[in-house]
């Protein structure tokens, strides 16, 4: 885990206010993804990020998500007017590459933002 | 179905006991599998990485494929306290988003003194 920075670690938001989870990758990486974690639920897939390039948003709520990678600085996942069912773990992780197999290995997470909504 | 079915537990179990945990899955276009540890609002922590079917082994733990019966399999031998954790199973490589992840919902581990 060590390499990946999310912050914050823990977020409290009442309903209707913005989120905003910003994700550093390891050094080295320019490939983030970001991943979430509902209670008693496995990690899903949410999306895929490049360099100032969205490759695949198809794990996304259609719907007051959003993420970013920009050139300079982290990415960042921002969630509009939370909703209680908003509250979970929000895990990033990067890797150097994507190509073949050995993808798997090479992605690393974050330690998480638990996002709870009130 | 879901694509990846893990027992939750939990599962406890005495120091030094052989721990087995598995899950199955439905894709059979998965090209890799892992597993994950995950403590306490903790990020998940790779333990074991594997690309084909068969065994492969590091240190205490053994990662089995068998992917003609789409099922994965982790032993932890000689468990300590310090495994006490969540579990993930993991693959990916299905077609061209290699790059997903698809998750087991965890197997949480306490192993007693």
């Amino acid at each position: 885990n060590a390499g990946v920075m999310q912050n914050p670690r823990h977020l409290v938001r009442r309903r209707g206010q913005e989120a905003r989870l910003r994700c550093s990758p390891m050094k080295g990486h320019s490939h983030v993804y970001w991943y979430r974690q509902l209670p008693e639920e496995g990690l899903k897939f949410m999306v895929y990020l490049q360099k100032e390039n969205i490759i695949d948003e198809s794990g996304m709520p259609k719907e007051r998500f959003s993420a970013e990678f920009p050139k300079e600085g982290p990415s960042i996942l921002r969630i509009q007017q939370v909703v209680r069912g908003d509250s979970a773990a929000y895990f990033c992780a990067s890797s150097p590459r994507v190509d073949g197999g050995a993808v798997g290995n090479t992605i690393y997470f974050g330690e998480g933002s638990w996002l709870t909504v009130v | 179905q879901k694509e990846v079915e893990q027992d939750p537990g939990p599962l406890s179990v005495p120091e030094g006991a052989i721990v087995s945990l598995n899950c199955t899955y439905s894709n059979s276009a998965f090209q890799y599998f892992m597993w994950y540890r995950q403590y306490s609002r903790k990020g998940p922590e790779l333990l074991m990485y594997t690309y084909s079917s068969g065994n492969k082994e590091d240190g205490r733990f053994t990662a089995q494929v068998d992917k003609s019966s789409k099922y994965i399999s982790l032993f932890i031998r000689d468990s300590q306290p310090s495994d006490s954790a969540t579990y993930l199973c993991a693959m990916g490589g299905s077609g061209g988003s290699n790059y997903k992840l698809t998750f087991g919902k965890g197997t949480l581990l306490t192993v007693n003194p």
